[in-house]
C-alpha cells in the first residue's frame, strides 16, 4: 500500500537557522513528490514539486528540496527560516498509475521561536 | 479571483441532519478533488472526478455522494451526519488527473470548509 512518513510531528527553530522537514515514502509507482504548506485556518498551498529530471527543485518561499530515490525520500530545506514560515507542512506523493490521488503525510508542524 | 472557492467556510449542524458543501473552481481544470481532514490533521482523498466522470471512490460511506453538475464544480453531499463526520473538508482540481503532461498533475486546493456536528 501506498504510504508516506514524516517522522517528526513537530519541529522548533530559531528564526534564521537552517530548517530540514523529513518525508519518506513508499510507492508501487513511479511518483510525483510535493509538498504543501497550511497556515493555521488555511487551505493548502503548494510549496514545490518534483515529477522528473533533476532531483534538486526549488519551490516558492526560498524553499528546496531533494528526490533521494534509493532512499526514498524527500526532504524539504530552507537555509533561513523567517517567523511567518509557522505553519504545518505536508508531504504528498501521487502517481498517475493510481488516478493521481495524493496521499498525504501526518504533517509536521513548524514552530520558529525569535 | 480565488481559483477554488468553496462553500460554506463553516457549517455548524445537527447529528441526522442532511448537507451540502460547494466546489467551484475558474482554472479550467479537468479534474476535482474532495479530501477530508481529520482531528490530527491527516488528509485523506475521498472522490475525484474527472470531466464529470468518477474515477477515484475511496472507502467511504454511501451517506457522503459526490455529485459533478459540469466539470467546474464538484459538490458534496452528506446525508445523516454522524459525529464522526466533524472534520474539515477540501475540495482541489488539477488540469488532467489522467492523462497530458506532467505538470498537469498539480492539485490546486480550496481554503477548506470546517464542519461540525453536534
Amino acid at each position: 500500500a501506498q504510504s508516506v512518513t514524516q517522522p517528526d510531528i513537530h519541529i522548533t527553530v530559531s528564526e534564521g537557522a537552517s530548517l530540514e522537514l523529513r518525508c519518506n515514502y513508499s510507492y508501487g509507482a513511479t511518483p510525483y513528490l510535493f509538498w504543501y504548506v497550511q497556515s493555521p485556518g488555511q487551505g493548502l498551498q503548494l510549496l514545490l514539486k518534483y515529477f522528473s529530471g533533476d532531483t534538486l527543485v526549488q519551490g516558492i518561499k526560498g524553499f528546496e528540496a531533494e528526490f533521494k530515490r534509493s532512499q526514498s525520500s524527500f526532504n524539504l530545506r530552507k537555509p533561513s527560516v523567517h517567523w511567518s514560515d509557522a505553519a504545518e507542512y505536508f508531504c504528498a506523493v501521487g502517481a498517475r498509475e493510481y488516478g493521481n490521488k495524493l496521499v498525504f503525510g501526518a504533517g509536521t508542524i513548524l514552530r520558529v521561536k525569535s | 479571483d480565488t481559483a477554488v472557492s468553496q462553500t460554506p467556510k463553516y457549517l455548524v449542524t445537527q447529528m441526522g441532519n442532511d448537507k451540502s458543501i460547494k466546489c467551484e473552481q475558474n482554472l479550467g481544470h479537468d479534474t476535482m478533488y474532495w479530501y477530508k481532514q481529520d482531528s490530527k490533521k491527516f488528509l485523506k482523498i475521498m472522490f475525484s472526478y474527472n470531466n464529470k466522470e468518477l474515477i477515484i471512490n475511496e472507502t467511504v460511506p454511501n451517506r457522503f455522494s459526490p455529485k459533478s453538475p459540469d466539470k467546474a464544480h464538484l459538490n458534496l453531499h452528506i446525508n445523516s451526519l454522524e459525529l464522526g463526520d466533524s472534520a474539515v473538508y477540501f475540495c482541489a482540481s488539477s488540469q488532467d488527473g489522467t492523462s497530458g503532461g506532467l505538470a498537469k498533475n498539480i492539485q490546486y486546493f480550496g481554503a477548506g470548509t470546517r464542519l461540525s456536528v453536534l
